[in-house]
This record gives C-alpha cells, structure tokens and sequence, in this order.
C-alpha cells in the first residue's frame, strides 16, 4: 500500500500569511494527488485534483504543485474561511490513502 | 443538486453486522465511481472501499477485507456497505462519496454521514 506522510501535523498563522503543506508518498504516483479541506462538523470538500487542478469554485489563492512522490498545497494570503484542517490522498493504486492531516491554526 | 444520503449507521456491539446505505440523486449515478470513506472520532480520514461505476473493480482498505462488502444498484441510484464481523476500531462516522471518474480519481460530492458505533 502506498503511504502518504504530511507535514506538518498542525501550523499557526496568520491571516494574510503564505501557507505551504507539504505530503509525501512512499512510491511515485505520479500526479494522482488530491487536496481535501475539512472543517469541524462538516464533510470534507474537495480542493485540488491532480495535484495542481483547482475544483470548481475554488478560490485562487489555493494552488497545488509537485509530481512522484513529493507534492505541495499553497494557500496565496490566508483568509479567516481557510482555518481547518487539510487532507491529501492518492488516486494512483488502491487502497486509496489519504495524509494524516495538516491543521491549520489562527495565530 | 448532487445529494448523498446516507443511513443504517447505529450501535452495535462487536462480532455483529450492520448494512449502511447511500441514496444518491441529483446525478446519472451510473456514470461514476463511488467510495465509502470513514472518520473515528477525532481521527483523520480514512479510505475504506471503492466501486466503480460498472461493478468491476472493487477494492478495500487492508482493515476491513475479507469483512466489508461495497455493492451498487444503478437501477436504484443507491450504494451499501454490508459490514461483518464489526471491531470497536471500527466506530466511525461514515461518509458516502462520489467520485468525479468512472473509475478512481477524485472525490467531489459526500454525504452527510451516518455514525457507527461498536460498543459492549
């Protein structure tokens, strides 16, 4: 099974900060990398498919690059709606994995 | 609007089985893969099965093979989840969810989740 390690597990910033969220699989899988946003009580909402294609009505400050085995999301100039919790999964192989997550706290 | 429904979630005590169902509407069901994808409580996501959209390929995660069966019914826009031989490890809010392919790609609609709980 494919392994998918993020980092970190949680960060503290700012609103208006750049903000980058690192995942990391255990074999290529090519672009098959997505990025999920989970905010509490809620069902997690797609961000990105494919590594770097935003979902519709995604905001723009999101973008998502890399490809094998290292990938990254970046939220442009957080804005106060983008505290929560961050989740990346492969679609290369099944069983599909996702990262452990990343929380995103207000500083 | 896409909607996924799900239901069946419940308390049950361990060795047992309970049957989850997702009704889904607002789409041509038949064009996509679904998944069953599971959240303990306080704990991130977790994959558990995958269907695509034919019935062909099924796949499950390590923990629950050999004791979670996924199946569609096209004709009914419906997806369930036949679970066996439950665990506590097992208690979970479980999310219904459609992929955007015909087969496994990415998950753009989930339902609202129905919660299992495996207790004595």
């Amino acid at each position: 099974d494919i392994q998918m390690t993020q980092s970190p597990s949680s960060l503290s910033a700012s609103v208006g900060d750049r903000v980058t969220i690192t995942c990391r699989a255990s074999q290529s899988i090519s672009s098959y990398l997505n990025w999920y946003q989970q905010k509490p009580g809620k069902a997690p909402k797609l961000l990105i498919y494919s590594t770097s294609n935003l979902q519709s009505g995604v905001p723009s400050r999101f973008s998502g690059s890399g490809s094998g085995t290292d990938f990254t999301l970046t939220i442009s100039s957080l804005q106060p709606e983008d505290f929560a919790t961050y989740y990346c999964q492969q679609s290369h192989s099944p069983p599909l994995t996702f990262g452990r997550g990343t929380r995103v706290e207000i500083k | 609007e896409v909607q996924l429904v799900e239901s069946g979630g419940g308390l049950v005590q361990p060795g047992r089985s309970l049957r989850l169902s997702c009704a889904a509407s607002g789409l041509s069901f038949d064009g996509y893969a679904m998944h069953w994808v599971r959240q303990a409580p306080g704990k991130g996501l977790e994959w558990v099965s995958g269907i695509s959209w034919n019935s062909n390929r099924i796949d499950y995660a390590d923990s629950v093979k050999g004791r979670f069966t996924i199946s569609r019914d096209n004709a009914r826009n419906s997806l369930s989840l036949q679970m066996n031989s439950l665990r506590p490890e097992d208690t979970a809010l479980y999310y219904c969810a459609k992929d955007t392919s015909s087969y496994y790609y990415a998950v753009d609609v989930w339902g609202q989740g129905t919660t299992v709980t495996v207790s004595s």
